[in-house]
């Protein structure tokens, strides 16, 4: 069975820090992995994702994440945050069938003016 | 495209009722995913359908639980009868057999007093 963990449940930033979000995943086969963020009031949108290849990957709004294979981790990171990032950050694996998406318990991030 | 659509949004009933969500999937897109996410628990995965038929049903919580997709362009799921601790988010996502990236629908918050 694949898991996703998300160690950091809340974080709390001032504007222009940088950002980094633990996500470490269980699962014994090909891994797909997918980082979403959810918006206040709002449904889930991808900020990027990984399949294969280079295995720093850049997704939207300047974010991006570290695929480390043998850490089992799927970092995301943005250099300097802003206020409109304030949001939930999930981070997801999919099983190499593609049809089952698992994921993490999400950490919130509020970014101070 | 109008990308998926939920409705209702918002859901305020009674327990002992029944309660209908229903999904549009983004046309084309052949698998379908049903999501709760709570406080407590999260997002998790309730169904999910590939080509109008459902795949593993396994997060489905009790047989209240129920979900159908009667061709590729709607699904329901139904709780009956509906109890306080239902009350959740619950967000309906397409994808294709493809491309793996999940699109999610803005949600039905479900309130049952």
């Amino acid at each position: 069975a694949q898991s996703v963990s998300q160690h950091n449940h809340h974080v709390i930033l001032s504007e222009a820090a940088s950002l980094e979000l633990g996500c470490n995943y269980s699962y014994g086969g090909t891994v797909n992995l997918f980082w979403y963020v959810q918006y206040p009031g709002q449904h889930l949108q991808l900020l990027l994702k990984y399949f294969s290849g280079d295995p720093l990957v850049k997704g939207i709004k300047g974010f991006e994440a570290e695929f480390i294979k043998s850490k089992f981790s799927f970092n995301l990171r943005k250099p300097s945050v802003q206020w409109s990032d304030t949001a939930e950050y999930f981070c997801a694996v999919m099983n190499n069938a593609g049809n089952m998406l698992t994921f993490g318990g999400g950490t919130r991030l509020m970014v101070k003016p | 495209d109008a990308g998926v659509i939920q409705s209702p949004r918002h859901e305020v009933t009674e327990m002992g009722q029944e309660v209908t969500l229903r999904c549009k999937p983004i046309s084309g897109h052949n698998s379908l995913f049903w999501y709760r996410q709570t406080m407590m628990r999260g997002l998790e995965l309730l169904i999910y359908f590939n080509n109008n038929v459902p795949i593993d049903d396994s997060g489905m919580p009790e047989d209240r639980f129920s979900a159908k997709m009667p061709n590729a362009s709607f699904s329901t799921l139904k709780i009956q009868p509906s109890e306080p601790r239902d009350s959740a988010v619950y967000f309906c996502a397409s994808s294709t057999g493809t491309s793996r990236e999940q699109y999610f629908g803005p949600g039905t918050r479900l309130t049952v007093t």
